[in-house]
């Protein structure tokens, strides 16, 4: 069965530490994957995705991820955190076996201290 | 641009009270989802509708129906509200294609008493 599978529910890291967020997939086909952001009270907001070619994603706020096929992981990661960068963290895969639908992991949350 | 907007943003319910929850989005998106957000589960999938005129079930359809009235409407009805129902609802649209992110709504807000 397709599931993503996000193992830290929580995450604190110091601001301007380095940050990696992991995520691993179980999809039998080509996976496209995605990495949203959640701020508090708010829906989910797009900061990349991974279709194909280059494995190493760039996407907005100064995150970028990598696609690991033969460990089945996209990880998120960001050189140095700002503090509004804390927030939620979820991953996603798209189905594409009839219908198109996404199976999102249970997020991570991110804080941040200053 | 206004993306997926959904309302209301909060609501109190009795237990066995009904309620619609409206989507609309004005994207010319073709497919279009509910969701639930409940701590510690991440985004479960509870209907979605691929194209006008088609809806689905996803993962927790039950107590729960849709209706996509026409390509911008995705509504989601609870038709006897149960206390397990408490949750975040998120609406989401995604225009055709497989690299097409989903774009969210800011969400419902729905207590069960």
């Amino acid at each position: 069965a397709q599931s993503v599978t996000q193992p830290d529910i929580h995450i604190t890291v110091s601001e301007g530490a380095s940050l990696e967020l992991r995520c691993n997939y179980s999809y039998g086909a080509t996976p496209y994957l995605f990495w949203y952001v959640q701020s508090p009270g708010q829906g989910l907001q797009l900061l990349l995705k991974y279709f194909s070619g280059d494995t190493l994603v760039q996407g907005i706020k100064g995150f970028e991820a990598e696609f690991k096929r033969s460990q089945s992981s996209f990880n998120l990661r960001k050189p140095s955190v700002h503090w509004s960068d804390a927030a939620e963290y979820f991953c996603a895969v798209l189905t594409t076996s009839g219908t198109y639908k996404y199976i999102f992991g249970t997020g991570t949350r991110l804080k941040v201290l200053a | 641009n206004a993306g997926v907007t959904q309302t209301p943003k909060f609501q109190v319910l009795k237990t066995g009270q009904s309620m619609t929850l409206q989507c609309a989005q004005d994207m010319n998106h073709n497919s279009m989802y509910w969701y639930r957000q409940d701590p510690g589960m991440g985004l479960r999938l509870i209907y979605y509708s691929a194209s006008e005129g088609t809806t689905d079930k996803g993962e927790v359809p039950n107590g729960y129906n849709v209706s996509r009235l026409n390509k911008r409407e995705f509504s989601l009805r609870l038709e006897s509200a149960a206390p397990s129902q408490t949750s975040v609802y998120f609406c989401a649209s995604t225009d055709r294609g497989l690299n097409q992110p989903q774009h969210f709504g800011d969400g419902t807000r729905l207590s069960i008493l």
